[in-house]
């Protein structure tokens, strides 16, 4: 079964700097997607961005940028010039691929970030 | 509108009744989910479905059933049996590799 880490309950940033939310995962898949989700105070679940794990390059969405480890099983998300509306809970989620099929994602506990002006 | 949508926003049950929380989806979606989001738990899988007729147990299905008898639409029903059932609960559909959310319903056991 996969497993989802977040290991942050919580972290706070000043605008316009930079943090960094830590993921790890388990898995004996290969092929497989990994997501970072927003959910703001409305607990909408907005998608930040997406790695694809048969890819080396890491995915980069305007301020936000991953440094996927595969080897390490490591899924961190980086916000630059934070902003008080990046204010919200975040989940690491996974996905596998099996026979052209995707099913059963995954999520972490998520991380609590607060912006402070 | 393309979209998902989840009714009611806020619903109410008494203990000892069943109540069924709608997921709706025009986005021609074969892969729908329900998800349960409680206070630190994150979010847990209840019930996936990959395609109409057929769906698989999650992490959390004892106490919850559902349905998938059309491509569009993926009901999630809360029996008695599901001995805590206050908590928001979200529906998901997927083209394949993201999915995509509903605005979730709020489910109070009074």
């Amino acid at each position: 079964a996969q497993t989802v880490t977040q290991s942050q309950p919580e972290m706070s940033v000043q605008e316009a700097e930079t943090v960094t939310l830590s993921c790890t995962y388990d898995t004996s898949e290969n092929n497989y997607y990994l997501f970072w989700y927003k959910q703001p105070p409305s607990r909408q679940m907005i998608l930040v961005i997406r790695q694809e794990a048969y890819k080396q390059q890491n995915a980069t969405e305007n301020r936000f940028s991953v440094n996927f480890q595969k080897a390490a099983k490591s899924f961190s998300l980086k916000i630059s010039d934070s902003q008080l509306g990046d204010t919200a809970m975040y989940f690491c989620a996974f996905m596998k691929q099996s026979g052209g099929s995707n099913y059963k994602l995954t999520f972490g506990k998520g991380t609590l970030l607060t912006v402070n002006p | 509108d393309g979209g998902i949508t989840q009714s009611p926003k806020y619903l109410f049950r008494k203990e000892g009744q069943n109540v069924t929380l709608s997921c709706e989806q025009n986005l021609n979606h074969d892969a729908m989910y329900w998800y349960r989001q409680d206070p630190g738990q994150g979010l847990r899988l209840i019930y996936y479905s990959q395609i109409v007729n057929d769906f698989q147990k999650g992490d959390i299905a004892e106490g919850y059933s559902v349905s998938r008898e059309k491509k569009e639409s993926f009901p999630l029903t809360v029996t008695s049996a599901q001995k805590n059932p206050t908590a928001f609960y979200l529906c998901a559909s997927t083209p394949g590799t993201t999915a995509f959310f509903g605005q979730g319903t709020r489910l109070t056991v009074v």
